[in-house]
């Protein structure tokens, strides 16, 4: 039982090209989160949801742009992909509870070309 | 200053050997704590949170000194399999953000 699933796992695509990630958890977690990961290791926030309501909002190019259909799922859409973007990105869950813990899917790696 | 900081590594050590992280942050108003583990090319997973008074689970220790604003985490009888990146990650309360630290990376040595 996987609790935060995210597809496709690998991404190879063009530049220019406008592709998307999905993101699923299954925890009843009432937040949801996109980090970027690049080639330096470094874990950076980009979006945060909670109950499909936009609360976090990092300095992000609006070419990336991130929809909550319900609290358990958060996409993340990116328009005319540039080479800069190849990182790996993670779907997070977490519920503001005493434990706070923050649980994470298995990446998407993205590559442009 | 970075909001966290920790000693990128590599920390190389022989198997059995003791190993200590420290991780520091800026913000006074932190108020949860966290030890991650990332593995090659996998996502980060939470090793353990950080208590006020300290906490064990097994082989690894975390302590937590406010006053100077920082986070440790101690391996003991370190395993091959121990060999990770560690993440320090700190919240503040009321918050929804996760800040995290650029990890340290433990490699054990046969």
């Amino acid at each position: 039982d996987t609790a935060v699933s995210q597809t496709p796992k690998y991404l190879v695509t063009q530049m220019g090209n406008d592709k998307s990630i999905k993101c699923e958890q299954n925890l009843g977690h009432d937040t949801m989160y996109w980090y970027k990961q690049d080639s330096k290791k470094f874990l950076k926030i980009m979006f945060s949801y909670n109950n499909k309501e936009l609360i976090i909002n990092e300095t992000v190019p609006n070419r990336f742009s991130p929809k909550s259909p319900d609290k358990a799922h958060l996409n993340l859409h990116i328009n005319s992909l540039e080479l800069g973007d190849s990182a790996v990105y993670f779907c997070a869950s977490s519920q503001m509870t005493a434990s706070d813990e923050q649980f994470f899917g298995p990446g998407t790696r993205l590559t442009v070309l | 200053r970075k909001e966290v900081e920790q000693d990128p590594g590599p920390f190389n050590v022989p198997e059995g050997a003791t190993v200590a992280f420290n991780c520091t942050y800026s913000n006074s108003a932190s108020q949860s704590f966290f030890w991650y583990r990332q593995d090659c090319r996998k996502e980060p997973k939470l090793l353990m949170s950080v208590y006020s008074s300290g906490n064990e689970d097994g082989r690894f220790t975390a302590q937590l000194n406010r006053a100077s604003q920082y986070i440790s985490l101690l391996i003991r009888d370190s395993k091959l399999s121990d060999s990770a990146t560690y993440l320090c990650v700190v919240k503040t309360s009321g918050t929804y953000k996760y800040i995290f630290g650029t990890g340290t990376r433990l490699k054990v040595l046969a």
